[in-house]
């Protein structure tokens, strides 16, 4: 049953906390990315990564750190520097970046929702 | 940077009515796509539209591409109670690693 899973699926930060998201896929793509959605509004990207030990920044990646040690997963930390937390984050994976080709649809994990106490 | 934008923000039709969203977008594209998400859930993916295609069906959805124009639009025939949904289109920048989402449209189905 080949997918793309989050876990948890709700997570409650303490003030200062860093708190790790946990994103693994099965469909042996080579790019993921991490996303996070406000209420009401589109999807803003955090973090992608193209290829196992490399990511680059995307739109709004000040606070947050990943890593991708391995192709399956792409875990997302938000640390105490992120003064926003608080939203439902997105994990997605493609076989390739626009960059490289066509095969680009992406697919997404359920997300977890993070609220800050 | 916002590159799609779609309009209406929300929409609402009776059930069996037609919804047509579209989608705006500034720079140059290789490919525009549409996404659903249902309420609290993850994205997933409903067509992709090459920019060198103009029109494009899959099951009760349709898609139009119109290049010179820089826009898309999403047909949802026959609607269904279970069409209600959020939709985002999302463009690549012809010269990017990344895609980016609108803010969507919300579609609401009336029993």
């Amino acid at each position: 049953d080949g997918g793309i899973t989050q876990s948890p699926k709700y997570l409650f930060r303490k003030e200062g906390q860093n708190v790790t998201l946990s994103c693994e896929q099965n469909l042996n793509h080579d790019a993921m990315y991490w996303y996070r959605q406000d209420p009401g509004q589109g999807l803003r990207l955090i973090y992608y990564s193209q290829i196992v030990n490399d990511f680059q920044k995307g739109d709004i990646a000040e606070g947050y750190s990943v890593s991708r040690e391995k192709k399956e997963s792409f875990p997302l930390t938000v640390t105490s520097a992120q003064k926003n937390p608080t939203a439902f984050y997105l994990c997605a994976s493609s076989m390739e970046t626009p960059a490289e080709g066509n095969n680009d649809e992406q697919f997404f994990g359920p997300g977890t929702r993070l609220t800050v106490l | 940077s916002q590159q799609g934008e779609e309009d209406p923000q929300a929409l609402s039709i009776q059930e069996g009515e037609n919804a047509t969203m579209n989608c705006s977008y500034k720079t140059s594209i290789n490919n525009l796509q549409w996404y659903r998400q249902n309420s609290g859930r993850g994205l997933v993916h409903l067509i992709l539209i090459r920019s060198n295609e103009r029109e494009k069906h899959s099951g009760r959805l349709r898609v139009t591409l119109d290049t010179s124009k820089k826009s898309s639009s999403l047909l949802i025939t026959a609607s269904r109670a279970a069409d209600t949904a959020s939709y985002f289109c999302a463009t690549d920048g012809n010269r990017d690693d990344k895609i980016i989402f609108g803010k969507g449209t919300r579609l609401h189905i009336l029993p």
